[in-house]
């Protein structure tokens, strides 16, 4: 299996602030046929479901705001939020979309300051 | 609009087995592929399998022997079945759409999920 790791595992930051979190993958998710990275990347607030903010590494979903950015090849991901918001603390899960089983990293905790 | 509701027992006793019904609207179950994802109380998203647009099914190795997953197009439904069901599938149950986009497996809606306590 594909094991995700992500860090920090938390993290505080002030309204306005940038961030950035690392998701690590025990494998390449870079499919090397068509040179597409297979990781997703899901916002999960208190209380809520999973939404889905990033896919193929930096394909923004419809409707994330232009703040969210994913990166990255290979085995090293980035999901950065060049201006965090109030509403963005939750917790950030990435997801190897490449191979079965689907697995995720165990979340970076977005806390406000 | 698209949606997805899962329902299920709630409690279940030790070695019995769990069924979830998900119920979509404003999509197609012949064209859309669902995933069934599991989340223990405070921690992290494992993925149980997923049934394809044309009936096929993928599931996770580890719990292959004790799941099923079927659906019925004509009542927009898909099922979740577990068996010998412990203390450690105590979890929330979501059920969640698969991007239409070729080569992806990524969940783009999701359920507000069922919860299940196996306890007894």
């Amino acid at each position: 299996d594909i094991v995700m790791t992500q860090s920090p595992s938390s993290l505080s930051v002030s309204a306005g602030e940038k961030v950035t979190m690392s998701c690590k993958s025990s494998q390449s998710l870079l499919n090397s046929g068509n040179q597409k990275n297979y990781l997703a990347w899901y916002q999960q607030k208190p209380g809520q479901p999973p939404k889905l903010l990033i896919y193929g590494a930096s394909t923004r979903e419809s409707g994330v705001p232009d703040r969210f950015t994913g990166s990255g090849s290979g085995t090293d991901f980035t999901l950065t939020i060049s201006s965090v918001q109030a509403e963005d603390l939750a917790v950030y899960y990435c997801q190897n979309d490449h191979s079965y089983p689907l697995t995720f990293g165990a979340g970076t905790k977005l806390e406000l300051k | 609009q698209v949606q997805l509701k899962e329902s299920g027992p709630g409690l279940v006793a030790p070695s019995q087995s769990l069924s979830i019904t998900c119920t979509v609207s404003g999509f197609s179950l012949s064209r859309y592929s669902v995933h069934w994802v599991r989340q223990p109380p405070g921690k992290g998203l494992e993925w149980l399998g997923m049934i394809w647009g044309g009936g096929s099914t993928d599931y996770n190795s580890a719990l292959k022997s004790r799941l099923s997953i079927s659906k019925d197009n004509s009542k927009s439904q898909v099922f979740l079945k577990m068996n010998s069901l412990q203390t450690d599938d105590t979890a929330m149950y979501y059920c969640a759409r698969k991007l239409l986009r070729t080569y992806y497996y990524a969940m783009d809606y999701w359920g507000q999920g069922t919860s299940v306590t196996v306890s007894s």
